[in-house]
């Protein structure tokens, strides 16, 4: 299994610039996350999807757009890019199991992505 | 809402060393509790979570975590700290009403180990 994969690993784009980051995972899970993570803040959600064909906003959904229509990938898009975009993303997925939803998240390596 | 403060943004121990980050979560009832470790350079893994039952829980790599509910803590602890656990340290909480598995994350702790 390869887990969650993300691509690409890198890239630099210039403002105004699109982009779409894939995320693909291995594991039948339900549930996939984008997360962005910024020195000093920790990871904040971006979107996050508990199904095929679902998408909802998380914490920081601005200027980003998600698409889930494969079960196994959850692509986040970056339709204008700016400054502010500079980040680490990451993706992680997760599985329904038991009486919880909260079970392990297994996270991606991360993109690393910086706008001009 | 919830929410979770790491309040030490950095940590130098020696070798050998004990150590305990904190964590503090605001949440109007009992959350189910995790703590990842980033390596650099690396995606987050998970160490060790609290759903319910013993307070203290054991982890991966050596650590453990007590769920301090009077406190609204769930400090990390490692009793002899390796070169190799130097990395970024991540509390986290998710809501037990939710059916989304979705987490909220503290601001991290970067651990240094001194040789």
């Amino acid at each position: 299994n390869a887990g969650v994969t993300q691509t690409p690993k890198f890239r630099v784009l210039k403002t105004g610039q699109s982009m779409t980051l894939l995320c693909a995972q291995d594991m039948n899970h339900e549930y996939m996350y984008w997360y962005r993570q910024d020195p000093g803040m920790g990871l904040r959600l971006i979107h996050y999807s508990v199904g095929e064909g679902t998408t909802a906003k998380g914490e920081v959904p601005d200027g980003y757009n998600v698409s889930r229509l494969k079960k196994q990938n959850f692509l986040l898009g970056l339709e204008s890019a700016a400054p502010s975009q500079t980040s680490v993303y990451f993706c992680a997925s997760n599985y329904r199991g038991g009486r919880s939803s909260y079970n392990e998240q297994f996270f991606g390596p991360g993109t690393r992505l910086t706008v001009l | 809402a919830q929410s979770v403060t790491q309040p030490d943004i950095h940590i130098t121990v020696s070798e050998g060393a004990s150590l305990e980050l904190r964590c503090n979560y605001s949440y109007g009832a009992t959350p189910y509790l995790f703590w990842y470790v980033q390596s650099p350079g690396q995606g987050l893994q998970l160490l060790l979570k609290y759903f319910s039952g013993d307070t203290l829980v054991q982890g991966i790599k050596g650590f453990e975590a007590e769920f301090k509910r009077s406190q609204s803590s769930f400090n990390l602890r490692k009793p002899s700290v390796h070169w190799s656990d130097a990395a970024e340290y991540f509390c986290a909480v998710g809501a037990t009403s939710s059916n989304t598995g979705k987490l909220i994350f503290g601001q991290g702790t970067t651990l240094q180990v001194k040789p």
